[in-house]
């Protein structure tokens, strides 16, 4: 029963370095996402996609790439890290209109 | 501009009393509404939760309440167990699709 995996569960960056966050689900879901929390201000949506070949940009969007191949990968790329995305990342997936989002474990990074 | 809101960031309450968690939100095209539940060091869990079209919904030791009116949502949970310690995370949905969440209510319940 494996949902929503995501990997690393933690990663310390320096300055500048860009790396991919991964994200799989094996529920056949059109809708993922990532979203970032950090402390006093819940989770904000950074990107999500309704479909293969399809993504938009959340309320938080500036220093993430995203792509969507397959129904089940959707990758979140950090281009060029700074200390202002140290937070814990969760990918999450829905079926369409199915009105219920199922989170990852998280990812903890941390951008020295 | 933040859609939904939680203005309690943390809560205490004894073992065996009611816990309340409020939420409003902004935007009047939400038409479905969710609870999480989030344990320290893992990703957010779905608890429950209720359509625009209901005021209300149970599911044993937890309600939530809705006020369209209002633009107001609550969790009751009763009674409470040092099990409910968490983060909780009211979220609104439009069809289903993109999700907002509010910025979380620490429970903590005193054994």
């Amino acid at each position: 029963n494996a949902g929503v995996t995501q990997t690393p569960k933690f990663q310390v960056l320096k300055t500048g370095q860009s790396m991919t966050l991964q994200c799989a689900q094996d529920m056949n879901h059109e809708y993922m996402s990532w979203y970032r929390q950090d402390p006093g201000m819940g989770l904000r949506l950074i990107h999500y996609s309704v479909g293969a070949g399809i993504t938009d940009q959340g309320e938080v969007p500036n220093g993430y790439n995203v792509s969507r191949s397959t129904t089940e990968d959707f990758p979140l790329r950090l281009l060029s890290a700074a200390p202002s995305q140290t937070s814990v990342y969760f990918c999450a997936s829905s079926s369409q209109g199915g009105n219920t989002i199922y989170f990852g474990e998280g990812s903890w990074l941390t951008v020295v | 501009d933040q859609q939904v809101k939680q203005n309690s960031p943390s809560l205490s309450v004894q073992e065996g009393r009611i816990s309340i968690l409020n939420c409003d939100y902004t935007n009047s095209m939400f038409d479905y509404f969710l609870w999480y539940k989030k344990y320290p060091a893992e990703g957010p869990t779905f608890l429950i939760s209720i359509s625009s079209i209901k005021d209300k919904n149970e599911d044993g030791r937890f309600t939530v309440f809705l006020n369209k009116s209002a633009k107001h949502l609550s969790l009751h949970i009763v009674p409470s167990q040092p099990g409910d310690s968490a983060v909780y995370f009211c979220a609104a949905s439009i069809t289903g699709n993109q999700f907002y969440f509010g910025t979380g209510t620490s429970l903590t319940v005193i054994p």
